[in-house]
């Protein structure tokens, strides 16, 4: 049973435009999110996160939403560049589970210029 | 060196050797983890380590064994593996063992696996 799901295997955009990278999850005791981001031949980096206590947070060019109700989170990417192509990862813990994290399958960007 | 690092970077092995992979974390860090990334799915916790003692065993298979000599260090002994254990193998560490789900974890690049 996977509780975190991206449904999306991959995602293309120009450059400049908008990338939005979806992520939907079914157990309700999750409250911190989190993105990932993977280059080949790279581990996973950190990219952004986000409380259950928000709806929204921004870093730069990035920006996560969250929708309690629906279990479902967003990340957009605005502008998109080429060097943001990559898998992106979203990933879920609660509070109570220490240090587990449950990703999802991740989403391929590719950013043509 | 700086950050996580994993070695060997990829490793083909027969279903009968035995062969360890080797992390090392350059950032202080408290908490150390081991994740397999098998194709077109989602990364799977396997074990956690926190201050060197094993908190987490994901029900991973007695052919996978971990060990964890100090904080810094985190090994993956293989023996007698079969061919779907062939995977990436990530190894992450944070900051705050127990802590909340809060903690950052920070990936190594990973051993791709290959088991004949």
């Amino acid at each position: 049973d996977q509780q975190v799901k991206q449904n999306s295997p991959s995602l293309s955009v120009q450059e400049g435009r908008i990338s939005i990278l979806n992520c939907d999850y079914t157990n309700s005791m999750f409250d911190y999110f989190l993105w990932y981001k993977k280059y080949p031949a790279e581990g996973p980096t950190f990219l952004i996160s986000i409380s259950s206590i928000k709806d929204k947070n921004e870093d730069g060019r990035f920006t996560v939403f969250l929708n309690k109700s629906a279990k479902h989170l967003s990340l957009h990417i605005v502008p998109s560049q080429p060097g943001d192509s990559a898998v992106y990862f979203c990933a879920a813990s609660t509070t109570t589970s220490g240090s587990r994290l449950t990703f999802g399958e991740g989403t391929q960007l590719t950013v043509n210029p | 060196e700086t950050g996580v690092t994993q070695t060997p970077r990829h490793l083909v092995m027969g279903m009968t050797n035995k062969k360890s992979l080797k992390c090392e974390q350059h950032l202080g860090h408290n908490a150390m983890y081991w994740y397999k990334q098998s194709a077109k799915k989602p990364l799977e916790l396997m074990f956690v380590y926190n201050f060197k003692e094993q908190t987490e065993n994901n029900s991973v298979p007695s052919r996978f064994s971990p060990e964890c000599p100090n904080s810094s260090h985190l090994f993956l002994h293989l023996h007698t593996l079969q061919p779907e254990d062939s995977a990436l193998y990530l190894c992450a560490s944070s900051q705050f063992p127990g802590a909340s789900g809060t903690d950052t974890q920070y990936f190594g690049p990973g051993t791709r696996l290959t088991v004949l």
